[in-house]
């Protein structure tokens, strides 16, 4: 089977622009999730989809942080307007238990200047 | 709540060296634990999990056991490659949070030949 998918691998972005970075789950994994890893730490937890529901969104740093999964597939994470902070890793992933242990994506590398 | 505490990088070691990376964790109930990897330019990787104490998960060589009177779970191996280079990664589920997982900082593995 495809693995997660997120694209792209890298952006490269001024501070002020928006960015969307997207994430291909795995067919048929309802659960999908967002996490970060920001200047070598530790990786965050972003949130967390059900379909198309957001289940838990409480890692998201602030509201210019956006988002969706429209249909319950695929999902897109919307940074409007981007900071110098934003710079790092995001990572996606998919499953179908709910219980950790799942599979994740490449990640998107982004640099905000 | 569940939180993890892993060992800090970078740690580099000579080929055939043997790996000891750890990880402790405070947890309500006995979740899964689980160690991820992230090779040079590639995304995270499952590499282990045990799902209850005393279990021992093991792939590519590593092994990592479940101790609940010590609640740690070191990563081991007995004797590391230079394509074992990475950033290692302990994790553990969010109590009741449906397949949230916190992470330790990752350890950074640089194996020379």
């Amino acid at each position: 089977e495809a693995g997660v998918t997120q694209f792209p691998s890298h952006s490269v972005i001024e501070k002020g622009q928006t960015v969307t970075l997207r994430c291909d789950p795995i067919s048929g994994h309802d659960n999908l999730y967002w996490y970060r890893r920001v200047m070598g730490k530790e990786i965050k937890f972003l949130l967390h989809f059900v379909k198309e529901s957001k289940q838990d969104e409480s890692g998201m740093p602030n509201n210019r942080f956006l988002a969706e999964r429209t249909g319950g597939t695929y999902s897109t994470l919307k940074v409007q307007p981007a900071e110098l902070e934003d710079s790092g890793v995001y990572f996606c992933a998919s499953d179908t238990t709910g219980r950790g242990g799942y599979t994740f994506g490449s990640g998107t590398r982004l640099t905000v200047v | 709540g569940n939180s993890v505490t892993q060992m800090e990088g970078p740690v580099t070691l000579s080929e055939e060296a043997f790996l000891t990376i750890n990880c402790t964790y405070t947890a309500t109930g006995y979740p899964s634990l689980f160690w991820y990897v992230q090779y040079p330019g590639e995304g995270l990787q499952l590499l282990l999990k045990a799902t209850k104490a005393d279990d021992k998960g093991s792939n590519k060589g590593f092994e990592a056991t479940y101790r609940k009177e010590t609640t740690s779970f070191h990563l081991e191996k007995g004797s590391v490659q230079v394509s074992d280079s990475a950033v290692y990664f302990c994790a553990l589920p969010v109590y009741n949070q449906g397949g949230k997982l916190i992470f330790g900082q990752g350890t950074e593995l640089s194996v020379k030949p």
